[in-house]
């Protein structure tokens, strides 16, 4: 069963525009979740995480996610975007110890 | 204090030869992951070591790949006899030895392996 799922493959949005990036998960238990940033040719960076209390979780670079229990779901968000969030986005969620993660969605900036 | 290190970046072999991919944790960590990348596949999950043991090889295909994570030295992920279709970007991730669902990994660079 796909423990992470991320709807959107590709997202293009302009630049100073709103950003959301969606993620549904699926796991029985209290959820721990994760986004990660990756640039072309990188590594992954953690933008932030979500383990218990406050839903609506800040993270580097001025992106924020809020964990919906009532909806599975983990999206993160920014209030305006800049040409240096092009990248590949991943949500991800720890199971069993070992951190599996969804396909990513790539985002693209129009100047 | 030095982030994961994954070496090569970058690896060219030819079909039917060996590769060994390099990773050393982050100080202090005990918990190291690989994870495999493919153009539009996301990050595949493959093998979870701890110190002298694996503990979840679930991601791992059965024939010709094999993972070590030696009481001294770097994890070493190994593929036996490559084909073309192992080419792609593996990721090595290592965590503190916390044992909580709640840590996350922290990511190396990744080694670029390219079958030819």
């Amino acid at each position: 069963a796909q423990s992470v799922t991320q709807p959107d493959i590709h997202i293009t949005v302009s630049e100073g525009a709103s950003l959301e990036l969606r993620c549904n998960y699926s796991y029985g238990a209290t959820p721990y979740l994760f986004w990660y940033v990756q640039s072309p040719g990188q590594g992954l960076q953690l933008l932030l995480k979500y383990f218990s209390g406050d839903t609506l979780v800040q993270g580097i670079k001025g992106f924020e996610a809020e964990f919906k229990r009532s909806q599975s779901s983990f999206n993160l968000r920014k209030p305006s975007v800049h040409w240096s969030d092009a990248a590949e986005y991943f949500c991800a969620l720890n199971r069993d110890d070992k951190i599996i993660f969804g396909k990513g969605t790539r985002l693209h900036i129009l100047p | 204090n030095a982030g994961v290190m994954q070496n090569p970046r970058h690896l060219v072999r030819r079909r039917g030869q060996e590769a060994r991919l390099r990773c050393s944790p982050m100080k202090g960590h005990s918990h190291v992951y690989w994870y495999r990348q493919l153009p539009e596949e996301g990050l595949k999950f493959m093998v979870y070591l701890q110190k002298e043991n694996i503990i979840d090889e679930s991601g791992m295909p059965k024939e010709r790949f094999s993972a070590e994570f030696p009481k001294e030295g770097p994890s070493i992920l190994r593929i036996q006899q490559v084909v073309r279709g192992d080419s792609a970007a593996y990721f090595c991730a290592s965590s503190p030895p916390t044992g909580t669902r709640s840590t996350e990994a922290f990511f190396g660079q990744g080694t670029r392996l390219t079958v030819v």
